[in-house]
């Protein structure tokens, strides 16, 4: 069965650091993988995604993803945060061909002055 | 502009009571999904459809049910069968093609149980 894991319920830095979350996936073939963030209250904002190719994914907002395939690991990373990349981060996996998506359980960054 | 609107934002139900949720897109695309979001739990699949008129049990459909007469829509009843409602639910959708895993969100509604 697929499982996505981030380690890291609560993450704090201060502003203008740099960042790494963590996600971990459990999957037989190359999966679809993905970033989302969320906004209190509001819905899940897709950041960056994985299909194939390039290991190192940019995305929107600053942030980038490395597919390492050997650690199956798919980290998100910001050079230097901002106050506004408050949020929850959600890492995601899904399989070729199929629809549905699996979310980790997230990691909540908050960001100090 | 394309989208997903989910009405309402807020809801409160008494204990007992169907309540429905709605689900609108104007993104043309065939999927679409049903999530509940509860704190430190992530997203759970309740329901999706891949076509008009078919849908599929996702990981939480007990206490839930859903219709696709349209293509663009997507309601979920939560019924009194639901022991505990109270969460965040965010409806999604997909296009299809290699890019079907990447899903689109509405902004979710938030349903307590009084």
């Amino acid at each position: 069965a697929q499982s996505v894991t981030q380690p890291d319920i609560h993450i704090t830095v201060s502003e203008g650091a740099s960042l790494e979350l963590r996600c971990n996936y459990s999957y037989g073939a190359t999966p679809y993988l993905f970033w989302y963030v969320q906004s209190p209250g509001q819905g899940l904002q897709l950041l960056l995604k994985y299909f194939s190719g390039d290991t190192l994914v940019q995305g929107i907002k600053g942030f980038e993803a490395e597919f390492k395939r050997s650690q199956s690991s798919f980290n998100l990373r910001k050079p230097s945060v901002h106050w506004s990349d408050a949020a929850e981060y959600f890492c995601a996996v899904s399989q070729t061909g199929a629809n549905n998506l699996f979310f980790g359980t997230g990691t909540r960054l908050t960001v100090i002055p | 502009d394309g989208g997903i609107t989910q009405s309402p934002k807020y809801l409160f139900r008494k204990e007992g009571q169907n309540v429905t949720l709605s689900c609108e897109q104007n993104l043309n695309h065939d999927a679409m999904y049903w999530y509940r979001q509860d704190p430190g739990q992530g997203l759970r699949l309740i329901y999706y459809s891949q076509i008009v008129n078919d849908f599929q049990k996702g990981d939480i459909a007990e206490g839930y049910s859903v219709s696709r007469e349209k293509k663009e829509s997507f309601p979920l009843t939560v019924t009194s069968a639901q022991k505990n409602p109270t969460a965040f639910y965010l409806c999604a959708s997909s296009p299809p093609g290699r890019e079907r895993g990447e899903q689109f969100f509405g902004p979710g509604t938030r349903l307590t149980v009084l």
